[in-house]
C-alpha cells in the first residue's frame, strides 16, 4: 500500500529565509504525481505545487520549488524568501487514483 | 475560474440526525471525491466516484455513509446517523480525467454535538 510520510511536525524560519519542507513515499507504481498543499487556518486545502512522476526537472512555481528524487522517492518543498502568509499547515499528497496525505508540516514565520 | 462549492460551511448537528453535506464539483469534470480531516489529524480519503457509481471507499465509509449526483451537478454526502468521531471538516475535490490534480472545496466543518 501507498504511504507518505512528513517526518517534521513543525518547522519554523525567519521571514525572508528559504525553508525546507520533507516528504518521502513509498509505492510500487511508476507513474504517478505527487503534490504539495497548504492549509492555512481557515482550513480551506489550497494546492501549491504538481510533480508528474514521469518528468525528471523538477516543478517551480514562483517562490516554491521542489526537489523530486524518485529513486529515493522523496519529494521535498522549498519555500524561498518566505513570507508572513505562507504560516500554514503543508500536506504532501501522492496520487495514482485518489490522494494518500502526510500527516502534515505546521508552519511558523517569524517576523 | 472554475472552482468546487460546498455548503454548508458550517453544520451543527445532534448525535443520531442525518446530515447532507452538498458539492458542486467544477462542471466538466468526471471524478468525485469525499475526504474528511478530523481536527489536529491527517486528511483521510472516504469514497470516490465516477460514472455515477462509487468506484472506491475506505474503512471509514460504512453503512452510516452514502453518496449521490442527484442531478448532474450537486455531489452529496449523507451521513444517516451522526455519531460525535463524526465531528470533521469534510473536503469535497473533483478531477477532469485520472491523472489529473483534484481541485478542492473550502470544505463543510461538521460539529455533532
Amino acid at each position: 500500500a501507498q504511504t507518505v510520510t512528513q517526518s517534521q511536525p513543525e518547522m519554523s524560519v525567519q521571514e525572508a529565509e528559504t525553508v525546507t519542507l520533507s516528504c518521502t513515499y513509498d509505492t510500487s507504481e511508476s507513474d504517478y504525481y505527487l503534490f504539495w498543499y497548504k492549509q492555512p487556518p481557515s482550513r480551506q486545502m489550497i494546492l501549491v505545487i504538481r510533480q508528474e512522476a514521469y518528468k525528471q526537472q523538477n516543478a517551480t512555481e514562483n517562490r516554491f520549488s521542489v526537489n523530486f528524487q524518485k529513486a529515493a522517492k522523496s519529494f521535498s518543498l522549498k519555500i524561498s524568501d518566505s513570507q508572513l502568509g505562507d504560516a500554514a499547515m503543508y500536506f504532501c499528497a501522492y496520487s495514482n487514483y485518489q490522494l494518500i496525505w502526510g500527516a502534515g508540516t505546521k508552519l511558523i514565520i517569524k517576523p | 475560474e472554475p472552482e468546487v462549492t460546498q455548503t454548508p460551511s458550517h453544520q451543527v448537528t445532534q448525535m443520531g440526525q442525518e446530515v447532507i453535506l452538498r458539492c458542486v464539483p467544477i462542471s466538466n469534470h468526471l471524478y468525485f471525491y469525499w475526504y474528511r480531516q478530523i481536527l489536529g489529524q491527517k486528511v483521510e480519503f472516504l469514497v470516490s466516484f465516477y460514472n455515477n457509481e462509487i468506484s472506491e471507499k475506505s474503512e471509514i465509509f460504512d453503512d452510516q455513509f452514502s453518496v449521490e449526483r442527484p442531478d448532474g451537478s450537486n455531489f452529496t454526502l449523507k451521513i444517516r446517523s451522526t455519531k460525535l468521531e463524526d465531528s470533521a471538516m469534510y473536503f469535497c475535490a473533483s478531477k477532469a480525467s485520472l491523472y489529473n490534480e483534484q481541485f478542492f472545496g473550502p470544505g463543510t466543518r461538521l460539529t455533532v454535538l
